[in-house]
């Protein structure tokens, strides 16, 4: 039973738009959302981040969105680069812990020129 | 700084043999955590450790997996009379004490194909 959501497998678009990235989840005792970024053949990069005691949390081109009562977040590249094509993870921690991390499948960006 | 340092890179094993993975965390880390990646799939935990501690092992396989992350050295990610289901990438991240709110900082990985 997936806790983590991510059903868009792919996602393709061009260079200079917005990529939005969407995530869902079920469980109302996370606290901690993370997005990662991953390259093949590299490990997870840290992007983004975003408590639930907050709706928005931005950085540079990037922005993420969280709406609590829809068990929502959402990830905004703006504007996309060419660069940013990679498979984007989304991750929810448990409230409290410093444990672990509860992975999307991931989407793959393709940002094309 | 160097990040988080995982080695070998690239394992094959036959079916039977002993894997063993390694995992150096970052410098001031000493919290560890590894995840397993099967083809098409997300991250899933297998288990965390801090210094000469389980603290998490609740989604690691019961039989033939074990972890430690000694004193001294790498954490070890050891898996014993592998099979073809053992095939995956697996990942180790690190994140420092004193924070509420850590961020996992992963290393490169370690693919392992079991023939």
């Amino acid at each position: 039973d997936q806790q983590v959501k991510q059903n868009s497998p792919s996602l393709s678009v061009q260079e200079g738009r917005i990529s939005i990235l969407n995530c869902d989840y079920t469980n109302s005792m996370f606290d901690y959302f993370l997005w990662y970024k991953k390259y093949p053949a590299e490990g997870p990069t840290f992007l983004i981040s975003i408590s639930s005691i907050k709706d928005k949390n931005e950085d540079g081109r990037f922005t993420v969105f969280l709406n609590k009562s829809a068990k929502h977040l959402s990830l905004h590249i703006v504007p996309s680069q060419p660069g940013d094509s990679a498979v984007y993870f989304c991750a929810a921690r448990y409230g409290g812990s410093q444990g672990n991390l509860i992975f999307g499948k991931g989407t793959k960006l393709s940002v094309k020129p | 700084n160097a990040g988080v340092m995982q080695n070998p890179r690239h394992l094959v094993r036959r079916r039977g043999q002993e894997a063993r993975l390694r995992c150096s965390p970052m410098k001031g880390h000493s919290h560890v955590y590894w995840y397993r990646q099967l083809p098409e799939e997300g991250l899933k935990f297998m288990v965390y450790l801090q210094k000469e501690n389980i603290i998490d092992e609740s989604g690691m396989p019961k039989e033939r997996f074990s972890a430690e992350f000694p004193k001294e050295g790498p954490s070890i990610l050891r898996i014993q009379q592998v099979v073809r289901g053992d095939s995956a990438a697996y990942f180790c991240a690190s994140s420092p004490i004193g924070q509420t709110y850590n961020e996992q900082f992963f290393g490169p990985g370690t693919r392992l194909t079991v023939l």
